[in-house]
């Protein structure tokens, strides 16, 4: 069964911390996303990636950064975090841009406090 | 940029109830995605549609792509207490092949 595994399930941590999400996913994918979930607003897109070492920003990408050093590997990092960055991070792989679908990890529940 | 309606918000059904949704959008799309998250977990997939018109299921979800190619529609028949969770639907741009998601319907079952 293919995966994509987000190291925590729940975090807590203080303002100004520095904060890495990690996503792995062992299904040889090219693509690898990081979205936000927030009710009401949805699922919003903050970096993808199409290639190792290859980033884009997304619809809400300030504050964040990413880095993608293995393929199967995507890290969502928030250099400084702030309190509006409590949130759900969902992380997903899919294996082409067209005509796939998306495989979704389980979510980090961050709160910063 | 593109962006998808989807409705309702939120919805509230006894067991057994059918239930529809549906996204629409002013742009077109060139595949449409339908998920469901159940409660703390990520979204998986549930049908895809890539081509106008085109009617699938999945045990008893049915979903048809819209031959506008601006909306979609899901429906659920004989809903059972494990289709409680949020739906969402989602595009693929025809322009650069990003996927853009609805903002979800969250389906609530009475007892």
């Amino acid at each position: 069964d293919v995966k994509v595994t987000q190291s925590s399930r729940y975090l807590v941590k203080r303002t100004g911390e520095k904060v890495f999400l990690e996503c792995v996913q062992d299904m040889d994918h090219e693509n690898m996303f990081w979205y936000r979930q927030d009710p009401g607003l949805g699922l919003r897109l903050i970096y993808f990636s199409y290639d190792v070492k290859m980033k884009e920003k997304g619809d809400i990408p300030e504050g964040y950064s990413v880095s993608r050093e293995k393929k199967e590997r995507f890290s969502l990092i928030l250099e400084s975090a702030s309190t509006n960055q409590t949130s759900m991070y969902l992380c997903a792989s899919s294996v082409d841009r067209v005509d796939s679908g998306y495989t979704f990890g389980s979510g980090t529940r961050l709160t910063v406090v | 940029g593109q962006q998808l309606n989807q409705s309702p918000q939120s919805m509230f059904i006894q067991e057994g109830e059918d239930v529809s949704m549906n996204c629409t959008s002013s742009s077109i799309f060139n595949t449409w995605l339908w998920y469901k998250q159940d409660p703390g977990e990520g979204p998986v997939l549930l049908i895809a549609l890539y081509k106008a018109g085109e009617l699938t299921s999945n045990g008893r979800l049915t979903a048809q792509f819209g031959i506008t190619r601006k909306d979609s529609f899901l429906n659920i028949s004989a809903s059972i207490p494990s289709d409680v969770g949020i739906y969402f639907c989602a595009g693929q741009t025809p322009r650069d092949d990003k996927i853009i998601f609805g903002k979800g319907t969250r389906l609530h079952i009475l007892p």
